[in-house]
Formats: C-alpha cells, sequence, structure tokens
C-alpha cells in the first residue's frame, strides 16, 4: 500500500510570502496525485491534480505543484499568499485500486 | 469541478440509536463512492467503498456491522451508523469518484458532524 509523507506540519507566514508545501509519496508504480484545500469550517476541495503529462501543474487560486518522479514528490507552490489561502492542506495519492491515500496535512496560517 | 452534497450537516442522537447520512453526486454519476472519519486535526481515515448495485468493501479495522453503507443508485450512497455511542462522534465524510477518460477524481462532500450523547 502507498504511504503520503508531508514534511510540514504548520505553516506560519506573512502575506505575500511564497509558499511551498512538501509531499512524498512511496509507491514504484504508476500513481495519480492530488492537492486538496480545506478551508476554515468548509469541506476538501480540489486544488489541483496530476495524471501525466507536463509534470508542472497548475490548479485554481495560483497554486501549481511539481510532479518529479526520481523523488517521488509532489511539492505545492505559489508565489505569493494571501490571508485567505489560511487552511488546511491535504496531499492524496491513488495507485491503481483507485483509493486515495492522504497525507496528514499541513495548516498554513497566514498573517495579514 | 463536480458538486456533492451530504445530509444532514449535523446531527446530536442518543447512545444506542441508529442514525443515517446520505450522500449525493449532484451532476454527474458515480459508481463508486466513498466514506471517510475525519478527527479533530488530522487526516481523512477511509472507512469504506461503496459500489452501486454490490457491497461495500471495508478497510481493516473498521466494522461493517455497525456502519452499514448503501448504494442504491449511481447518485447517492448512505451510510447508516447503527446503536451509536459516543466514541462514534466524529466528522463523517463522503465523496464521489468521477471517472471521465483517464482522469480518476474524488469529489468531496461537506461532510456530516455527528455527536452521540
Amino acid at each position: 500500500a502507498q504511504s503520503v509523507s508531508q514534511h510540514n506540519h504548520h505553516v506560519i507566514l506573512s502575506e505575500a510570502a511564497s509558499l511551498e508545501l512538501g509531499c512524498n509519496y512511496s509507491y514504484g508504480g504508476t500513481v495519480n496525485l492530488f492537492w486538496y484545500v480545506q478551508y476554515p469550517g468548509q469541506h476538501l476541495q480540489l486544488l489541483l491534480k496530476y495524471f501525466s503529462g507536463d509534470p508542472l501543474v497548475k490548479g485554481i487560486k495560483g497554486f501549481e505543484a511539481e510532479f518529479i518522479k526520481s523523488k517521488f514528490s509532489f511539492n505545492l507552490r505559489k508565489p505569493s499568499v494571501q490571508w485567505s489561502d489560511t487552511a488546511e492542506y491535504f496531499c492524496a495519492v491513488n495507485a491503481n485500486d483507485y483509493k486515495l491515500s492522504f497525507g496528514a496535512g499541513t495548516t498554513v496560517t497566514v498573517r495579514a | 469541478g463536480a458538486v456533492v452534497s451530504q445530509h444532514p450537516s449535523r446531527v446530536i442522537c442518543k447512545s444506542g440509536t441508529s442514525v443515517k447520512i446520505e450522500c449525493r453526486s449532484l451532476d454527474f454519476q458515480a459508481t463508486t463512492m466513498f466514506w471517510y472519519r475525519q478527527f479533530p486535526k488530522q487526516s481523512l481515515m477511509l472507512m469504506a467503498t461503496s459500489n452501486e448495485g454490490s457491497k461495500a468493501t471495508y478497510e481493516q479495522g473498521v466494522e461493517k456491522d455497525k456502519f452499514l453503507i448503501n448504494h442504491a443508485s449511481l447518485t447517492l450512497s448512505t451510510l447508516t451508523v447503527t446503536s451509536a455511542h459516543p466514541e462514534d462522534s466524529s466528522f463523517y465524510i463522503c465523496s464521489a469518484r468521477e471517472v471521465s477518460g483517464a482522469a480518476d477524481t474524488q469529489y468531496f462532500g461537506p461532510g456530516t458532524r455527528l455527536t452521540v450523547l
């Protein structure tokens, strides 16, 4: 079974700072990769996903993620965060059984 | 993106009673739906996979007789927590799987907060 590691438990940064959240997975075969966001009091929303093709994926709200197969990584980035980006971010992976394995999540707090 | 709804959003019940939670895919058909539990400040834990027209498959450690799942149509799955106890209090989230070409994505419902007194 695959596992997903998110390195940062809690990230605190100021508005306009750049954000990068790490995600590594352990599975040797073909994977589909996702980042979900959960804003306070709201449900999980899909930020972006990677299935194939260009390893640099652009999502909603200015987020992007890069799939580096050799590093088993799918890090999430945003060049300039806003206060409204305060949320919980989850990396998720599915392999050939279409079940999602989630990372533990990273809480991002953006200070105005 | 695709929309998934859950009902109710919040329920409080007495110990020993059963509670039914509905999950609907509103603008697409889903042969597969999933049920998760989320504990405070933690990630989602997959409980079971709900398959339209067949039995659900449960993850290890999840009691199938306690958490009854029915997926009677391509847009509706229900989770019934039977004989609920305080330790069943949790946030239950469903997702629906949309398969479009090579893309295979789960869309999540808003969750149901269950409190068992």
